[in-house]
C-alpha cells in the first residue's frame, strides 16, 4: 500500500462546477500536509498548506481529518485555468516529503 | 530570486555513459531531493538529503548516486545509464521546520538510447 494514495481521476467537470479531491496517507506520525498543483510537463508548485483546523484561499478550502488520516481539497467555481494535476504531500516526522500519485483534474467549456 | 535551478533540461545520452544533472539551490535549505516522474507512475523520490553529508535512499535509488558535500549543491549521478531511466527529473528543496514546502526545479527530460 502507498504511503499517500490519491483517486488518480480524471475528473472532468463544467465551467462553474465544486469539485472536492481527497487523499489519504498511512503515517500517522507525518506532521505537515500540501497540495500542489502540476501542469503537463512542468514542475509542480504549491497550491496552499493544509493545517488542521482548515483553511481557505479564495475558491480553495483544504481541510485535514488527523483521525482519519485523510486531507481534502475544494475547488469551488472552477475555471478553466484550473485544469491541472493536483499532488497531494505529506511531510514526515523526520522532514521527509511523500507523495500522491496526483488527482487529474479537467475544467471544461 | 529565490529558486531551484536544475541543468540541463533536456539530456539525450546513450546507454552506459557516465552523466551528472546538477541542482542548486540558494535559499539556504537544509533538505533536498530527487524525483523522478514517470506517466501514471507519479513523482518518486530517488535520494534525499537532510543535510550536508547526509543523504539517504528514496523508493528508486538503484542506478543513482547523490552526494552533498555543500548545502546549497545536491547533483544527481547516473554512472551507467539505462534506457530505463529515461524520465523527466526534478530536484527540490525545503526547510527541515514543520510547515515547509518544496521548491521545485524547472525539471530535466532525460532520454537514454
Amino acid at each position: 500500500r502507498k504511503e499517500v494514495e490519491q483517486d488518480p481521476g480524471p475528473f472532468n467537470v463544467p465551467e462553474g462546477a465544486t469539485v472536492a479531491f481527497n487523499c489519504t496517507y498511512s503515517n500517522s506520525a507525518s506532521q505537515s500536509f500540501f497540495w500542489y498543483r502540476q501542469d503537463c510537463r512542468k514542475e509542480p508548485k504549491l497550491l496552499m498548506s493544509v493545517y488542521s483546523s482548515g483553511n481557505e484561499d479564495g475558491r480553495f478550502t483544504a481541510q485535514l481529518n488527523r483521525a482519519s488520516q485523510y486531507i481534502s481539497l475544494l475547488i469551488r467555481d472552477s475555471k478553466l485555468s484550473d485544469s491541472a494535476t493536483y499532488l497531494c504531500v505529506v511531510k514526515r516526522d523526520n522532514n521527509d516529503m511523500r507523495f500522491g500519485a496526483g488527482t487529474r483534474l479537467t475544467v471544461k467549456p | 530570486e529565490a529558486q531551484v535551478t536544475q541543468n540541463p533540461r533536456y539530456l539525450i545520452t546513450v546507454t552506459g555513459k557516465k552523466l551528472t544533472v546538477t541542482c542548486s539551490q540558494n535559499m539556504n535549505h537544509e533538505y533536498m531531493s530527487w524525483y523522478r516522474q514517470d506517466p501514471g507512475l507519479g513523482l518518486r523520490q530517488i535520494y534525499y538529503s537532510m543535510n550536508v553529508e547526509v543523504t539517504d535512499k528514496g523508493d528508486v535509488p538503484e542506478g543513482y548516486k547523490v552526494s552533498r558535500k555543500e548545502k546549497r549543491n545536491f547533483p544527481l549521478i547516473l554512472e551507467s545509464p539505462s534506457p530505463n531511466q529515461t524520465s523527466l527529473y526534478f530536484c527540490a528543496s525545503s526547510l527541515s521546520g514543520l510547515g515547509s514546502p518544496l521548491h521545485f526545479g524547472n525539471g530535466t527530460r532525460l532520454t537514454v538510447t
